[in-house]
């Protein structure tokens, strides 16, 4: 069963260090989010792509954190200075389509920690 | 903004006993998903309910969708060791991205 697939799993780091986390969806999914979760909540969505397109990126904190998907199927998030709030889980998951309704299929994920 | 809150937080139950789930929107939602979390896993799709007062089974779970489109449930029936991790709901807003609840860490003792 095909899956999506990200790296690394797990990414220690100092503050103000950059990080990059690299997603890469089921093959033929238009659509691709990254999602962070921090440790008891519910995942929030960080960023959405239609093929290459950013859909919506309202909760990107667009100051350290930049997402590109510059040929429509593979992703990379970065996080530059990363702070030490950034700790936390993240997901990368994608769908078909931009329909709500479709099933968002979600990656192994990142865990970051911030020393 | 639009919130999607999910009660209880923890629940620690027998092998056997019945579990449920409650999430609760502020605003109505289009459709209504639902997630399992493994500890130290991911997030895995279990359904979708997009019909108002929509009902769902998949074996000992049953899923409901309100009336108002603005709440939903998740009820395990005689739970299960392999049932443990945390149940997440994630509604649809007006917006077209999904909501998730803070989730409901199912814990069960054999």
């Amino acid at each position: 069963e095909a899956e999506v697939a990200q790296s690394p799993r797990y990414k220690i780091t100092e503050k103000s260090q950059a990080v990059a986390f690299w997603c890469d969806p089921i093959s033929g999914h238009a659509t691709l989010y990254w999602y962070r979760q921090i440790l008891g909540q519910g995942p929030e969505l960080l960023v959405q792509f239609q093929d290459e397109s950013v859909v919506d990126d309202s909760q990107l904190p667009k100051d350290r954190f930049s997402a590109e998907r510059l040929k429509g199927v593979d992703s990379t998030l970065k996080i530059q200075p990363a702070e030490l709030g950034d700790s936390a889980m993240y997901l990368c998951a994608s769908s078909w389509g931009t329909d709500l309704q479709e099933t968002q299929y979600f990656g192994p994920g990142t865990r970051l920690l911030v020393l | 903004g639009q919130q999607v809150m999910q009660i209880p937080q923890y629940q620690h139950v027998q092998e056997g006993e019945d579990f449920t789930t409650y999430c609760n929107s502020s605003t109505t939602l289009s459709n209504i998903q639902w997630y399992k979390q493994r500890p130290g896993g991911h997030p895995v799709f279990l359904i979708q309910l997009v019909k108002s007062g929509e009902v769902k089974k998949q074996k000992r779970l049953t899923f409901q969708f309100g009336e108002a489109k603005k709440n939903s449930s998740l009820h395990i029936t005689a739970t299960q060791t392999t049932d443990v991790g945390t149940y997440f709901c994630a509604g649809g807003d007006s917006s077209y991205k999904l909501i998730f609840g803070s989730g409901t860490r199912l814990l069960v003792r054999p």
